[in-house]
Formats: structure tokens, sequence, C-alpha cells
């Protein structure tokens, strides 16, 4: 069965940059049915989409963060990783990584599997 | 970006009730809309694809209806388990976005 798995530090300072890791076990990352995502959950509220990224390197970011985002695949650990830079007390939230299913090769549908989530704290 | 809108925000219910939250898009998504159930403390958990395509594992009594700009995801017959917060989101766009979130909670 799928697994993910953030890591990454829970506490990061303002104007830093936040990195997080998502592995993935029971299952190949290098599968073209499938793109890899990130999705935050500050403290209280809803779900905001970060971006996704193809196995073969193609990134799609929230246009709201763009700017301050990098995305990064790597098929040999079947890991992919994001780095937010610039970080303020607006960043904290709890981090997902995710599978979003591609299985008709025209557009992505749901996000068929989250990571446990992962607490970031943006604070000095 | 697709802008998602969902109604109501809260909905109080009781067990036995039938419970239906509306979803809607700032433009047509064809049927790219997905729902999800998300437990305090816990990652959503995907329900519905498609609009109406139950996931695997899914209790029959929810079911998922719309194209285009509204969708509506019915819930026949509220579960103790059933009480949580619902999302939408469109995966038209490569952008994805979600709906605010309907919190159905205990009359």
């Amino acid at each position: 069965q799928l697994q993910l798995q953030e890591s990454g530090p829970g506490l990061v300072e303002p104007s830093e940059t936040l990195s997080l890791t998502c592995t993935v076990s029971g299952g190949s990352i290098n599968n073209n049915r499938y793109y890899w995502g990130w999705i935050r959950q500050p403290p209280g509220k809803g779900l905001e989409w970060i971006g996704s990224i193809y196995y073969t390197g193609s990134t799609y970011y929230n246009p709201s963060l763009k700017s301050r985002l990098t995305k990064s695949i790597d098929t040999s650990k079947n890991q992919f990783s994001l780095e937010l830079s610039s970080v303020t007390a607006g960043d904290t939230a709890v981090y997902y990584c995710a599978r979003i299913m591609y299985v008709t090769m025209v557009r992505p549908s749901g996000i068929d599997v989250w990571g446990q989530g992962t607490t970031v704290t943006v604070s000095s | 970006d697709i802008q998602m809108t969902q109604s109501p925000s809260s909905q109080p219910a009781s067990v036995g009730d039938r419970v239906t939250i509306t979803c809607r898009a700032s433009q047509s998504i064809s049927n790219y809309l997905n729902w999800y159930q998300q437990k305090p403390g816990t990652a959503p958990k995907l329900l519905i694809s498609a609009a109406s395509t139950l996931q695997s594992g899914v209790p029959p009594r929810f079911s998922g209806s719309g194209s285009g700009t509204d969708f509506t995801l019915t819930i026949s017959s509220l579960q103790p388990e059933d009480f949580a917060t619902y999302y939408c989101q469109q995966s038209y766009s490569m952008v994805f976005t979600f709906g605010p979130g309907t919190k159905v909670d205990v009359k």
C-alpha cells in the first residue's frame, strides 16, 4: 500500500527558507499516471493548494506562492521536495504531501493518497 | 484562477438526516470536481472524484452530482462517523483550488 511521509523542521525563523521532503513507499514515484503535490492548512482554516510536480519534473504552482516556491523530484530516492523562501508567520500551517490521480492523462483527478501532515511553525 | 465556493459553511444535522452540500465554480470545470472529508487532526480523505465517482471503500450513502459550475454532495442518511468538514476541489486547471469547506456538526 502506497504511503507518503513528510519530513522537515517543525520550526523555521521568519525570512528563512522552509524545506520539506516527501518520501514515497510502497510504490514508485516514477509513474506517468500520477502527479505529486503539496497542500497546506493554517491552524483552524481550510486547505490551500501549494503546487504539484510530475515525474518528468514539470511543475505547477499556486500563483500566490510561485515567486517563493521551488519544487523538485528525485526518482532515484522516490522523494519529492518543496522549498518556500522568505517565510512569515502566515506560512505557519500543517503541510501535506499527496498523490494526485492522472489516470485519463488528460487532466488530473482527485488526490487519493495523503501523508499524515507535518506542522511547521514560523517564529523567532 | 478558478474560485470555488461552498454552501452552507456550517450544517447542523442529526443522525439519519439527509445532508446536501453545494459547491460552485467561478467558471465551467466540466466534471473535474472532487470531494473530501476531513476530521480533526487527520488528513483529508477523497470521497468522490470526477463529480460522481465514489472511491473504493466509501459508503454508498455518499453521492455526488453536477457538471459545469454547480455540484452537490449528498449524504443520504447521516451516520455518527460522518460529522466532519467537507471540501470540494477543482482539478480542471493545473492550479487546483479548494472550496472553503462545510462543517457538518451536531444539531
